[in-house]
């Protein structure tokens, strides 16, 4: 089983300052199969990025991904008030079929 | 517009069975396979169950819910469902389904995510 582990737990950061969160393998993943998703307080989480770096539909372009085997990062390069949420990562794998990380909570 | 509704959520005893329901509309349901996700209160995601599309209606499960819940759906209806036996503590949570997408060249499938997620149903168990 491929565990994801996201880091750091929680960024303090301002708005229009630059996040990058971590999302670090314990095996090798496909750069295809990693994905990023926001989620804010009840809310259903949202699709940001795929595989790897590729941005869903109407995500704004200060969201960027990068990263390949073991080792993700999910970049807003200038934070907006909206920004602040909860971010994880996920995998397709073969056992359990898809994991997430924990989550990096990103606060002001 | 594509929407997900969860619906069938509630306050079970330990041992006792709920079925949770997801309608859709704004898609070709049973082009699409789906999921369950599910995040137990103050806590993160964890995935639940998937079941593939029509003619590949394949179905997999975390450990966690193997031999208790079950995944269906109903192409005729554009819904699915989640039934869920002999229900723990643990298993309290908000469950989401969500849409699976994914590009595919015959059986070779890349760049799978989960495009869009119902609202939720909160599932408490407790005595």
């Amino acid at each position: 089983e491929i565990v994801l582990t996201q880091s750091p737990g929680t960024l303090s950061l301002s708005p229009g300052e630059r996040a990058t969160l971590s999302c670090r393998a314990s095996q090798s993943v496909s750069s295809s199969y990693l994905v990023w998703y926001q989620q804010k307080p009840g809310q259903a989480p949202r699709l940001l990025i795929y595989g790897a770096s590729s941005r869903a539909t109407g995500i704004p372009d200060r969201f960027s991904g990068s990263g390949s085997g073991t080792d993700f990062t999910l970049t807003i390069s200038r934070l907006e008030p909206e920004d602040f949420a909860v971010y994880y990562c996920q995998q397709f794998g073969s056992s359990p079929r898809y994991t997430f990380g924990q989550g990096t909570k990103l606060e002001i | 517009e594509v929407q997900l509704v969860e619906s069938g959520g509630g306050l079970v005893q330990p041992g006792e069975s709920l079925r949770l329901s997801c309608a859709t509309s704004g898609f070709t349901f049973s082009d699409y396979a789906l999921n369950w996700v599910r995040q137990a209160p103050g806590k993160g995601l964890e995935w639940v169950s998937y079941i593939g599309p029509r003619g590949r209606s394949a179905t997999y499960y975390a450990d966690s819910v193997k031999g208790r819940f079950t995944i269906s759906r109903d192409n005729a209806k554009s819904s699915l469902h989640l039934q869920m036996n002999s229900l723990r503590d643990e298993d309290t949570a908000v469950y989401y389904c969500a849409r699976d997408i994914a590009s595919c060249s015959g059986d070779n499938c890349y760049e799978i995510r989960f495009d869009y997620w119902g609202q939720g149903a909160l599932v408490t168990v407790s005595s």
